[in-house]
């Protein structure tokens, strides 16, 4: 296991277009973040998975993100109706909720919406 | 106000150098904190990982806690050119209802010159 992995690296899309994002978390992680950070700033919580159950919500997390974790494995982010505003870095991170606690971060997926 | 303050810099120093990063903070539950780097347009990579007050050393880095004054620092001895990258500070709360969410600075840029 090489870490947290996040596809794609770079997206660019339209004002409108939906865009969803993965998440492959390190295997033995149950705790999976979704993150996000702009240009200049210190990431920002979006929202919490234990395994499959979505714990925990920010109210960054507008009606147009949509987070999922089937199966407490992957996890998809969605963004519907997306707009400049969204424009951002999309952060992953897993950890465990025993022994070393520590949240590991993927690459992220940067978005750019034109 | 933020609660989680950190200095944007840029802070340049020579190589050689000891270098100083600091954050505050105003939450007195947080019992966790973290250094991050990242380099551009990558995702945060774990430096150092402390509970409650005190001081952990790993290699060139020091971290340190004073939960007294809400303030935490990382000192990096004999920096290096390749240590340049921006720093960020980061910290939660404890207990068993807690999410594990972590709540950034704004990071520092640091720019180490050969």
């Amino acid at each position: 296991d090489t870490g947290v992995s996040q596809n794609p690296r770079h997206k660019i899309t339209k004002r409108g277009q939906n865009v969803t994002f993965r998440c492959d978390p390190i295997s033995e992680h149950n705790r999976l973040y979704w993150y996000r950070q702009t240009l200049g700033q210190g990431p920002e919580f979006l929202t919490y998975f234990q395994n499959e159950a979505q714990l925990e919500k920010s109210r960054l997390l507008s009606d147009r993100f949509s987070a999922e974790r089937p199966k407490g494995s992957f996890s998809t982010l969605e963004i519907q109706r997306t707009e400049q505003g969204d424009s951002a870095m999309y952060l992953c991170a897993s950890s465990t909720d025993r022994g070393p606690t520590e949240a590991f971060f993927g690459q992220g997926t940067r978005l750019t919406v034109v | 106000q933020k609660e989680v303050e950190q200095d944007p810099g840029p802070l340049s120093v020579p190589e050689g150098a000891i270098v100083s990063l600091n954050c505050t903070y105003s939450n007195s539950a947080f019992q966790y904190f973290m250094w991050y780097r990242q380099y551009s347009r990558k995702g945060p990579e774990l430096l150092m990982y402390t509970y409650s007050s005190g001081n952990k050393e790993d290699g060139r880095f020091t971290a340190q806690v004073d939960k007294s004054s809400k303030y935490i620092s990382l000192f990096i001895r004999d920096s290096q050119p390749s240590d340049s990258a921006t720093y960020l500070c980061a910290m939660r709360q404890h207990g068993s209802s807690n999410t594990g969410k972590l709540i950034f600075g704004q990071g520092t840029t640091l720019q180490v010159k050969p």
